[in-house]
């Protein structure tokens, strides 16, 4: 069972370069989230999508966005990348919307913008 | 708004000994409590969580967690480390009237080195 897939697991990145980070899952899952992990703050939610057709900002979607064509693929985009979006980028599914359920996670992608 | 705090960045401790990983929250309502664990160059995956009911959760790998209400707190316990838990763990708090999550809150951390 693959679950979460991302991709790339690695990139370097000239500022000012677009980048689209990659998220596949294979549930069926209806939500889907994209999280940031820094050293000392944790995860940040950057966007999120409760169901296919639908998106919404997280706690730092400034320089990012995201779409939801289908049920299964959750692209985040860098449209002009930053050396703060230094970071690594963890995809992230649960059954449906609700907090009570389980966030699964891909194994990330890490991503550094010189 | 919901916080959570996890006082500890890093815990060392000995193989084969206990360790208690410290969480605190802060919520004016009901909450959702969850400890997730991140071994190395891995994503994260949930050891427990606490919905409603018996205070104590117990979770995968020998895990278990402690909610207190008075004190907002949601410790992580094992009373005998191995060295395959050599992880992150963290700490996330959700609640009833976000019904989302999209709104669960994670911790910093901590990281928890195993000495032989």
């Amino acid at each position: 069972i693959a679950g979460i897939t991302q991709a790339p697991t690695s990139q370097i990145l000239a500022a000012g370069r677009r980048m689209t980070l990659r998220c596949t899952q294979d549930m069926r899952h209806n939500a889907m989230y994209w999280y940031r992990q820094d050293l000392g703050l944790g995860l940040r939610l950057i966007h999120y999508s409760n169901t296919a057709g639908t998106t919404g900002k997280g706690e730092v979607p400034d320089g990012y966005s995201v779409s939801r064509a289908n049920t299964d693929d959750f692209p985040l985009t860098l449209a002009s990348a930053v050396p703060s979006q230094t970071s690594v980028y963890f995809c992230a599914s649960s059954v449906d919307r609700g907090g009570t359920g389980e966030l699964f996670f891909g194994e990330g992608s890490r991503l550094t913008v010189l | 708004a919901q916080s959570v705090t996890q006082l500890d960045s890093q815990v060392p401790v000995f193989e084969e000994a206990p360790v208690e990983l410290r969480c605190n929250y802060s919520s004016s309502v009901s909450v959702y409590l969850f400890w997730y664990v991140q071994y190395p160059n891995q994503g994260l995956q949930l050891l427990l969580k606490y919905l409603s009911g018996s205070t104590l959760v117990k979770g995968i790998n020998g895990f278990e967690a402690e909610f207190n209400k008075s004190q907002t707190s949601f410790h992580l316990r094992k009373p005998s480390v191995h060295i395959s838990d050599t992880a992150e763990y963290f700490c996330a708090v959700s609640g009833p009237e976000y019904s989302s999550a999209s709104k669960i809150i994670f911790g910093s951390g901590t990281r928890l080195s195993i000495r032989p």
